[in-house]
């Protein structure tokens, strides 16, 4: 079965600098990725998705991610972090065995230090 | 125009009660699910439904029971309320295709007391 594994549970990077929340995948084959963000108190929000088309993606708010099948990852980066950036971030996999549905990790909380 | 909404947002219960949390999407998406997210913020699947029917069950207990009463609805009712049952539910619509994302409501907090 597909599975997503995010390396640090939390992440913490000064306003403006780099971001970069890193997840690596597990699949026998070709997979759909996906990247999520979540603000406090709030449901999940599709940041990007991978779906083979291009390696590197662009998402919403400045975010992208490029997915690299050697290395089995597909990081989430910014080139500036903003405050408003601050949230918990979800990697996710489509699971292709069986029924349709989103296998998650375990996520990672990024905040922004002024 | 919400495209996934669950009430209520916030349920505070004590142990023994049966509640019910209700979820409607206007997406016209054919698939709908139900996930658990813990207080360290792990998601998981509890259920699915596609067009009415339940596809998805994982090992949730028997207390926990959807009802699809049409495509656009997936309810959840929870019997006997236990301590750890407290968490936050998303209800979340899909439309077909693997590579098709999840869109989710806003949650609905249960606090069992």
């Amino acid at each position: 079965a597909q599975s997503v594994t995010q390396l640090g549970s939390h992440v913490s990077v000064s306003e403006g600098a780099l971001v970069l929340l890193r997840c690596n995948y597990s699949s026998s084959v070709p997979p759909y990725l996906f990247w999520y963000v979540q603000y406090p108190n709030q449901g999940l929000q599709l940041l990007l998705k991978y779906t083979s088309a291009a390696t590197l993606v662009k998402g919403i708010n400045g975010f992208e991610a490029e997915f690299k099948k050697s290395e089995t990852s597909f990081h989430l980066t910014k080139p500036s972090a903003h405050m408003s950036d601050a949230a918990e971030y979800f990697c996710a996999v489509s699971d292709l065995q069986g029924a349709q549905k989103l296998v998650f990790g375990q996520g990672t909380r990024l905040t922004i230090n002024p | 125009d919400t495209a996934v909404s669950q009430t209520p947002k916030y349920l505070v219960t004590q142990m023994g009660n049966d509640k019910s949390i209700k979820c409607e999407q206007n997406l016209g998406h054919d698939t709908m699910y139900w996930y658990k997210q813990d207080s360290k913020k792990f998601l998981k699947i509890m259920f699915s439904y596609n067009n009415k029917e339940l596809i998805i069950n994982e090992t949730v207990p028997n207390r926990f029971s959807p009802k699809s009463p049409d495509k656009a609805h997936l309810n959840l009712h929870i019997n006997s309320l236990e301590l750890g049952d407290s968490a936050v539910y998303f209800c979340a619509s899909k439309p077909r295709g693997y590579n098709s994302p999840l869109h989710f409501g806003n949650g609905t907090r249960l606090t069992v007391t």
